[in-house]
């Protein structure tokens, strides 16, 4: 069964810094890879999403990278704002199978 | 506007009261599913529909039933709902599962059985 983990689980930064957040998974044969973001009592809201085929996407601030082979993405925030804060999530659909496999989270705080 | 719409949000009930959750989605999508969400947990998927009147399983199923009458709806049903199915829930769907194709989240549905 694909493991999807997320690196750190909860990550604190000054305002206006750029920062990395951690994805890998353990099966490589994945169909696409998406970030979404979640905020307390609300749903998910859908970030990025990476097709298998793709190296990496790009909306405003944001940008993912994907590699297959090492089983790893990377979901990089430019200059961050406390707008930020939120909890990120990662999560792979696999070539089999219909279910997205979702890591458990990155808690995300971005200080003033 | 786009969206997939869950009711209620939140509910409080007793053990073995049935109960429905209501999804909806206004985008014409023909693929639908549901997950529910725990701490330590993650998300995980509890029944999925590819289209109208086809659904299946996911990784947790117990205890829940759904149906797909309609392609914008799919309601997620507990018909005895019992303590451990305490949880935040959530319904999701997508044009398809092309590689393309995003999943999008309805706001969840906290629900807690007595």
């Amino acid at each position: 069964k694909q493991e999807v983990t997320q690196i750190p689980a909860a990550l604190s930064v000054p305002e206006g810094e750029n920062l990395v957040l951690n994805c890998s998974f353990t099966d490589s044969a994945i169909y696409n890879l998406q970030w979404f973001r979640q905020d307390p009592g609300k749903g998910l809201t859908s970030l990025l999403l990476i097709q298998s085929s793709q190296r990496e996407q790009t909306s405003g601030r944001l940008n993912a990278s994907l590699d297959k082979s090492s089983g790893r993405s990377t979901l990089y925030i430019a200059a961050s704002q406390p707008g930020d804060s939120a909890t990120y999530l990662c999560a792979v659909k696999h070539n089999s199978g219909y279910a997205l496999n979702f890591g458990k989270g990155t808690s995300l705080l971005v200080t003033p | 506007e786009a969206q997939v719409t869950q009711n209620p949000r939140y509910l409080i009930t007793v053990t073995g009261k049935k109960l429905t959750v209501t999804c909806s989605q206004n985008m014409n999508h023909e693929y639908m599913s549901w997950y529910r969400q725990d701490p330590g947990l993650g998300l995980r998927q509890i029944y999925y529909s590819m289209n109208v009147e086809v659904t299946d399983k996911g990784d947790v199923p117990e205890g829940y039933k759904v149906s797909r009458k309609e392609k914008r709806n799919f309601p997620l049903i507990l018909e005895s709902p019992s303590p451990n199915q305490t949880s935040l829930y959530f319904c999701a769907s997508s044009t398809g599962l092309a590689r393309h194709n995003e999943q999008f989240f309805g706001p969840g549905t906290r629900l807690t059985v007595l």
